[in-house]
């Protein structure tokens, strides 16, 4: 089957950093998203990894190791802002994105 | 990025009516589109995948003639609740590929609409 599986709440403080980890489980794999959701909104894009290494992207940066099904989110300089919910969401081998429900960061001053 | 346009994005209407959810690719041309619904707290759970010019196809559980889907163009798809009751009251949100775009596999999501059954 397919599975995603990452912490349900993490708190962190306002300037600090903090790593979501995510591991998965799917029937073939085309490439790994990072979303941010807020509540009551959509999910916005964050990052994308199709290859195994570390993607930065300013205060965001997404790592992913296809041969152990992982990946982690390592959110920088932490803004209230950050407080929402992130989702790893993989590509099966339909390409379909295959969702858990999140972790909800809580950001505290 | 590529922007998707999801109107309206709030509705309450009475049980037994039916509701129009419009999803629209405004930069892109979109050959797939993904309609999903999300309940509080929960994951999104993917109800369809809509496919210009063709039948949609609905995952298991997601009763196609309550919930219709029409894809159109290469930019527009529109999902319509049909007799909603206030069990159908939750999040639906669209998501469209860019076929054109540089990374074929990212999706762009919609606002979403918040329907409220009563």
């Amino acid at each position: 089957g397919q599975n995603i599986d990452q912490p349900t709440e993490m708190t962190a403080t306002e300037g600090a950093i903090v790593q979501i980890n995510c591991t998965y489980q799917t029937s073939g794999f085309n490439g790994l998203f990072w979303y941010q959701q807020h509540a009551g909104e959509a999910p916005t894009f964050l990052s994308y990894n199709v290859l195994d290494g570390l993607e930065e992207k300013g205060r965001f940066s997404s790592f992913l190791s296809r041969s152990k099904g992982y990946s982690y989110l390592l959110l920088k300089e932490l803004q209230m802002k950050d407080s929402a919910s992130y989702l790893c969401a993989p590509l099966d081998s339909n390409y379909q994105l295959i969702w858990g429900a999140g972790t909800k960061l809580i950001i505290k001053p | 990025g590529a922007v998707v346009s999801q109107h309206p994005s709030w509705v309450i209407c009475k049980s037994g009516t039916s509701v129009k959810i419009e999803c629209r690719s405004l930069d892109f041309q979109a050959t797939t589109m993904f309609w999903y619904r999300q309940f509080p707290k929960q994951s999104l759970m993917l109800m369809a995948t809509s496919n210009e010019g063709s039948k949609a196809t609905y995952e298991q559980g997601v009763e196609k003639d309550k919930f219709l889907i029409n894809h159109a163009s290469l930019t527009l798809s529109t999902l319509t609740v049909t007799s909603a009751h206030p069990e159908d009251s939750s999040f639906y949100i669209c998501s469209a590929r860019d076929i054109g775009g540089s990374d074929a596999t990212e999706a762009f999501f919609g606002q979403g609409t918040r329907l409220t059954v009563v």
